[in-house]
């Protein structure tokens, strides 16, 4: 089965310290892994993904495909960083399955 | 430039009516998304529209659920004889090109409460 698990609800860290929201996923073959972030009172709006191998605002994810994990990480946290965020995958690019399936996000929270 | 819209952005209806979601995605993007989240859930997806021709429809929970896509552009989102576990936000993604790998832009979301 297709499927993304996110298995923190909510993470609290305080500003300056690292920060890694997990994310490990289910699918047979070879999937496009993306992170999408969601700030207060803002729409849904892709961070990073990991065919670009780049780095947004600090973030950075390596997919690592032994593990079947795409973690987001970040050295130094700050307040705006505050946010729901949430890992999706779609199939494989150039294929026809462009739908995202999600997992149920995180919920990050930066304390001053 | 403009981006995804949808309307309205808050509805509350009675169970077993009907209601009808709107969705304007970005102009001259080809591939429409229609997701759902439930309360303490993660989107799941509804059906997508390549054009006006909807490819696939797995997603959609019920035969009340319907959707269609006109002029490559707005699409609607019917769902027939509302239920209490129809409450969620609806939410409506565009991209340039259709199929995977492509970054989906979304829109504010439509909040439906069934009462």
């Amino acid at each position: 089965a297709q499927r993304v698990t996110q298995p923190e609800k909510l993470l609290s860290v305080f500003k300056g310290a690292p920060v890694e929201l997990k994310c490990n996923y289910s699918y047979s073959g070879s999937p496009e892994l993306f992170w999408y972030v969601q700030y207060s009172r803002q729409r849904l709006q892709l961070l990073l993904r990991h065919i670009s191998r780049e780095s947004i605002k600090g973030f950075t994810a390596d997919l690592n495909k032994g593990e079947t994990s795409f973690h987001l990480k970040k050295p130094f946290a700050q307040e705006e960083d505050s946010a729901m965020y949430y890992c999706a995958l779609s199939g494989e690019r150039g294929g026809s399955q462009g739908n995202l399936i999600f997992g149920k996000g995180t919920k990050l929270s930066v304390k001053p | 430039g403009a981006g995804v819209s949808q309307s309205p952005s808050n509805k509350v209806t009675e169970k077993g009516k009907d209601v009808e979601l709107r969705c304007d995605p970005i102009s001259g993007h080809t591939a429409l998304y229609w997701y759902r989240q439930r309360l303490g859930q993660g989107l799941e997806f509804l059906i997508y529209f390549q054009g006006n021709s909807a490819p696939d429809k797995s997603g959609l929970p019920s035969d009340r659920f319907s959707a269609e896509r006109t002029g490559e552009s707005v699409s609607t989102l019917t769902i027939q004889r509302t239920q209490q576990e129809d409450s969620a936000v609806y939410l409506c993604a565009s991209s340039l090109v259709g199929g995977a790998g492509y970054e989906q832009y979304f829109g504010p979301g439509t909040r439906l409460t069934v009462t």
